[in-house]
């Protein structure tokens, strides 16, 4: 059985300062992973995910993860965020041998503060 | 544009009314799903759609049926509203989920008073 882990529900940044998300995930099996961002009032849409090769993986809007296969984490980072970056993300894994189930996160709010 | 489209994005019911709410996808992808999303659980897979004509339980299934009407299209039914059921409802899509990853619809937000 997977689990996934968002380690912060809440994360309070000023604008122009890093930020990271944490997500931590536990599996029998090898998985694949990825990171979902919704704004306000909308669906979930794909920021990165991580299949094989380099363990940073950058996605869109300045975002980039690194996998950590003995710490079993995936944490989100962005090095400098802007209001428009305010949603909630949610961190989700999937299991390498197939099928069609994805495990997803609680969520991690992320609030950039002007 | 592309994508997922699902109907209706607001609805209000009493308890024990049923409803379906619809979703239909134009990106040909082989796969398709309904998610509740509650505060501080994250998404919860309620049923999936592996393929046109099969259909499977996911995570939480009781109080829901599905309908996979087409390649396009996949519905849910609540036939007895509860309160309990009371949450925003994404339906998703894709080519081959362990890879590639959904592509979501906008929402229905259920209120079941």
């Amino acid at each position: 059985a997977q689990s996934v882990t968002q380690l912060d529900s809440q994360v309070p940044v000023f604008e122009e300062a890093p930020v990271e998300l944490r997500c931590n995930y536990s599996s029998s099996v090898s998985v694949y992973l990825f990171w979902y961002v919704q704004y306000p009032n909308q669906g979930l849409q794909l920021l990165l995910k991580y299949l094989s090769g380099s363990t940073l993986v950058k996605g869109i809007n300045g975002f980039e993860a690194e996998f950590n296969k003995s710490q079993t984490s995936f944490h989100l980072r962005k090095p400098s965020v802007h209001i428009s970056d305010t949603a909630e993300y949610f961190c989700a894994v999937s299991e390498r041998t197939g099928g069609f189930k994805t495990i997803f996160g609680a969520g991690t709010r992320l609030f950039v503060k002007a | 544009n592309a994508g997922v489209t699902q109907t209706p994005k607001f609805q209000v019911l009493k308890t024990g009314q049923s409803m379906t709410l619809q979703c239909a996808q134009d990106m040909n992808h082989n796969s398709m799903y309904w998610y509740r999303q509650d505060p501080g659980m994250g998404l919860r897979l309620i049923y999936y759609s592996a393929s046109e004509g099969t259909t499977d339980k996911g995570e939480v299934p009781n109080g829901y049926n599905v309908s996979r009407l087409n390649k396009r299209e996949f519905s849910l039914r609540l036939e007895s509203a509860a309160p309990s059921q009371t949450s925003v409802y994404f339906c998703a899509s894709s080519v081959r989920p362990s890879d590639y990853g959904y592509t979501f619809g906008s929402g229905t937000r259920l209120t079941v008073v």
